[in-house]
């Protein structure tokens, strides 16, 4: 996970908006994931972007890219109890196995 | 039903012991992998089979070994279990479509004594 990048930990209060950010060093990428994890669950994908776009969102969730700096954030507006879960960011690489390379995850922590 | 499950959830084993992971799917896909998770350091790639024919290493590979039985059904040994081996062990599989879209089964806990 060293050419992706993510903060560990993360806490926010109930309705505050949450930000979780990523970068990545392969300029090469043709799709960023975020991915969650719910405790005691395995990943879900939770939205993804073409390398092609700079921005996306779906309902609470907007994901920006910042092709230039290389950095991916997902934006989580109103912010609930029921998303405090850990974070991936993974890119998929044009060529090679094409195989997703995940961050180390960011634990996402809602206090009332 | 889950689309991907695994067996067992959870085994506690002793330094030494041979331990076999299971992992079926009902998604109809060619691709899957098997990744460890440990607290710090993500989710990192250890086998990987893209058809019943194919088996690939990830970048963690040493200590393990796969079979791929069928479509459905790929499994993941440790020979001679070691406790740095202690970690959460998931099994994903995929399509071939552009967006590689991964579907992760619910893991299995592996302690090594």
């Amino acid at each position: 996970g060293e050419d992706v990048e993510q903060s560990l930990f993360l806490s926010v209060r109930e309705g505050d908006s949450s930000v979780i950010n990523c970068t990545y060093t392969d300029s090469s990428s043709t799709y960023l994931y975020w991915y969650k994890q719910e405790p005691g669950a395995g990943l879900q994908l939770l939205t993804y972007i073409f390398s092609n776009m700079d921005m996306k969102q779906d309902q609470r969730l907007t994901v920006l890219l910042n092709k230039k700096d290389k950095h991916l954030s997902l934006r989580i507006a109103d912010t609930q109890t029921g998303d405090s879960a850990i974070y991936f960011c993974a890119e998929l690489l044009s060529g090679g196995s094409y195989i997703p390379t995940f961050g180390r995850g960011t634990s996402l922590i809602v206090h009332p | 039903d889950a689309d991907v499950t695994q067996t067992p959830r959870n085994r506690i084993t002793k330094t030494g012991k041979r331990i076999m992971l299971e992992c079926s799917q009902t998604k109809g896909h060619d691709r899957m992998y098997w990744y460890r998770q440990d607290p710090g350091l993500g989710l990192r790639l250890i086998y990987y089979s893209f058809d019943v024919k194919d088996i690939n290493k990830g970048e963690i590979s040493d200590g393990y070994s796969v079979s791929r039985q069928a479509q459905a059904k790929f499994s993941l040994s440790l020979e001679s279990a070691i406790p740095n081996q202690t970690a959460l062990y998931f099994c994903a599989t995929s399509d071939s479509g552009r967006v590689n879209e991964q579907f992760f089964g619910p893991g299995t806990r592996l302690t090594v004594l």
